[in-house]
């Protein structure tokens, strides 16, 4: 059975620091996404990544995917308030199977 | 807007009551899904259309009883409810079912059973 596991589920940071997701997964799998949901509003595709060393970026947010070490990392830059979210990683298993997330609070 | 559309947003009903949820997607995808989030608890994945058909249904009880008459809508029946069926279901969309692309979600309906 696939499981996928984040960490921290919650983090409280300053503006301006970085700080890095973990998402660690326990089978096989070249296939990973990472979603953003701010509350109440619905889940937001950030990256999907789909090959082991894949690394993408989009303004302050990069991930990239260690297929071998079946982990992949959402690194946030000089965090900014508006970044302050839930953010999910999900494994492609033949179906999504979901982290808990990881709830973001940016401290301006 | 998101491309996925569920109504209504918030819901209250009773144990004995019945009802319906309801997603259409403007997007063109071919597989649709049913996800059930509930506070601190992954997202559980309920049931997956492809074309149509039910391509998977994740052990959830009958009181669920999921509806896809075409490619652009899904439903979701409501009877007999319980109190932990209470959550955020949420509705999304994706071009096919195991394709690299992304799922699109919608902003889910807050189900409450009284």
């Amino acid at each position: 059975e696939l499981k996928v596991e984040q960490n921290p589920l919650f983090l409280s940071m300053q503006e301006g620091k970085n700080y890095t997701i973990y998402c660690n997964y326990s089978t096989t799998s070249d296939r990973l996404y990472w979603y953003r949901q701010d509350p109440g509003k619905s889940l937001e595709s950030l990256f999907v990544l789909l090959s082991n060393g894949a690394v993408k970026q989009e303004g302050r947010l990069m991930a990239s995917l260690d297929t071998k070490a079946r982990l992949s990392t959402l690194h946030i830059t000089a965090a900014v308030h508006d970044l302050s979210a839930t953010y999910f990683c999900a494994v492609e298993n033949y179906q999504l199977i979901w982290g808990a997330g990881t709830k973001l609070i940016i401290k301006p | 807007e998101t491309g996925v559309t569920q109504t209504p947003r918030h819901l209250v009903m009773g144990m004995t009551n019945k009802k319906s949820l309801k997603c259409e997607q403007h997007l063109g995808h071919n597989a649709m899904y049913w996800y059930k989030q509930s506070a601190k608890k992954p997202l559980e994945l309920m049931f997956v259309y492809s074309l149509e058909e039910r391509v998977e249904n994740n052990s959830v009880p009958s009181r669920f009883s999921p509806e896809c008459p075409n490619s652009s809508h899904l439903f979701l029946h409501l009877h007999t409810l319980q109190p932990e069926d209470s959550a955020l279901y949420l509705c999304a969309s994706s071009q096919d079912f195991h394709s690299n692309q992304p799922q699109h979600f919608g902003d889910g309906t807050r189900l409450s059973i009284l």
